[in-house]
């Protein structure tokens, strides 16, 4: 079945600092793969995704770049900010239906 | 409604309860998702709904567990004889058209159920 195995935590950085959250995964088929964000006391909401291999996904200064050959999608951003605290979590989407398998997330707290 | 919104957003039931969680979609969202998250883990899939057909319940941790969407917007989730490892975060998310392994799933802000 499928899998993903993300970097464990928690990951505390100074701002603007540079963050890299490890992500692989398993899957059969061509899956699409997120990240998602939750922000302290707020619901899952998505990062950024990418839908096929080579694809690099953006938003709001992460980047992250789809991987068959090594089956990964690392979450990066050069210069953390405070407000980048929150759980990240990488997840695949089933090629079918669409349901997700979610890592266990990684807690990332920046201090100022 | 702007998001996606789940009732209540706290419950808490003694052992052998029976409890009923709700969600309501982003209006027009044809497929619909429930996970559970247990504390420190991620979400794990539970069962999907395009309109009012559950096309996969396969996460279903067992047969207390019922989820329904009779008009193929709300669904509710409904657990029987509730046990402690129950207790978890049950997240609903939608999904504008059939699915598809590219679409954004919209989530909302979960159900914290504890069993006593």
């Amino acid at each position: 079945g499928n899998s993903v195995t993300q970097m464990e935590g928690p990951v505390t950085l100074s701002e603007e600092a540079f963050l890299t959250i490890n992500c692989t995964y398993t899957a059969t088929g061509y899956p699409s793969l997120f990240w998602y964000v939750q922000y302290p006391g707020e619901g899952l909401q998505l990062l950024l995704k990418a839908t096929k291999a080579d694809d690099k996904g953006s938003n709001k200064g992460f980047e992250a770049t789809y991987r068959k050959e090594t089956t990964s999608f690392h979450l990066e951003k050069g210069s953390v900010q405070v407000s980048d605290s929150a759980v990240y979590f990488c997840a695949l989407s089933d090629t079918n239906a669409g349901k997700s398998t979610f890592g266990d997330g990684t807690t990332l707290t920046v201090k100022p | 409604g702007a998001g996606v919104s789940q009732s209540p957003r706290y419950k808490v039931a003694k052992r052998g309860q029976d409890v009923a969680l709700r969600c309501d979609p982003i209006s027009g969202h044809v497929s619909l998702f429930w996970y559970q998250q247990a504390l420190g883990q991620g979400p794990e899939f539970l069962t999907y709904f395009q309109n009012e057909a559950q096309l996969d319940k396969s996460g279903l941790p067992s047969d207390r567990f019922f989820a329904e969407r009779p008009e193929g917007s709300v669904s509710t989730l409904k657990i029987q004889r509730t046990q402690q490892e129950d207790s978890a975060v049950y997240l609903c998310a939608s999904i504008k058209g059939r699915g598809g392994s590219y679409n954004e799933q919209f989530f909302g802000p979960g159900t914290r159920l504890t069993v006593l």
